[in-house]
């Protein structure tokens, strides 16, 4: 079983509505956690950082939930320039410094 | 500022050439990763510096990977005797401590794509 495991997707979204999915962890001793956005061919981009009590960003909304292990991230009033693949990222001290990426959910925004 | 850059951005080669491949972290950053990402799949860890010392070079898949870091800045990956399944983009990130906290973000470079022929 991946450390991280993320739905692959496509979630087909339609301009302007609201999307979410999940991430699960299997390790309870996950630390730090992350959303990492990543363009088609680019490199990936921290999207931003997962609070225990959840956070807001604009637009995108991510959750935490450690007694089932998993985050999550919405994003509302999509945008075509949503279009791109959310990797959830975790660390873990024991892991040493390395981040352990999901891989990834894609969503594509249409018109 | 200047960010993470990466060098080349793409590389050829043939099967059992050795390839070098060079990253420049952001200026002041004591931690540097390197990474692979293989066509669909997610990213592989490599290799962690802090400072000029490797501590953790559990993701190096055979001992023809190395890697090196000078002067708290400048890696080196070093690819010896490649394979086809060494294709990949190999993107190197950087971060200002590398305590893994929410506050230290890692910032990638653009990557190299290396192709094995």
């Amino acid at each position: 079983r991946k450390e991280v495991e993320q739905d692959p997707g496509p979630f087909n979204v339609p301009e302007g509505a609201t999307v979410a999915f999940n991430c699960t962890y299997s390790n309870s001793a996950s630390q730090s956690f992350f959303w990492y956005r990543q363009d088609c061919r680019k490199e990936p981009k921290l999207l931003m950082s997962v609070y225990s009590s959840g956070n807001e960003d604009g637009r995108f909304t991510a959750q935490l939930n450690r007694a089932s292990q998993y985050i999550s991230l919405l994003i509302r009033d999509s945008k075509l320039s949503d279009s791109a693949t959310y990797l959830c990222v975790v660390w873990r001290r024991a892991a040493g410094n390395k981040l352990t990426f999901g891989g990834g959910t894609r969503v594509l925004v249409k018109p | 500022g200047a960010g993470v850059s990466q060098s080349p951005s793409n590389k050829v080669t043939e099967k059992g050439k050795d390839v070098e491949l060079r990253c420049d972290p952001i200026s002041g950053h004591t931690a540097l990763y390197w990474y692979r990402q293989s066509l669909g799949q997610g990213l592989e860890f490599l290799i962690y510096f802090q400072g000029n010392s490797a501590p953790d070079k559990s993701g190096l898949p055979s001992d023809r990977f190395s890697a090196e870091r000078t002067g708290g800045s400048v890696s080196t990956l070093t690819i010896q005797r490649t394979q086809q399944e060494d294709s990949a983009v190999y993107l190197c990130a950087s971060s200002s401590s590398g305590t893994g906290l929410t506050t230290d973000t890692q910032y990638f470079g653009p990557g190299t794509r290396l192709t094995v022929l």
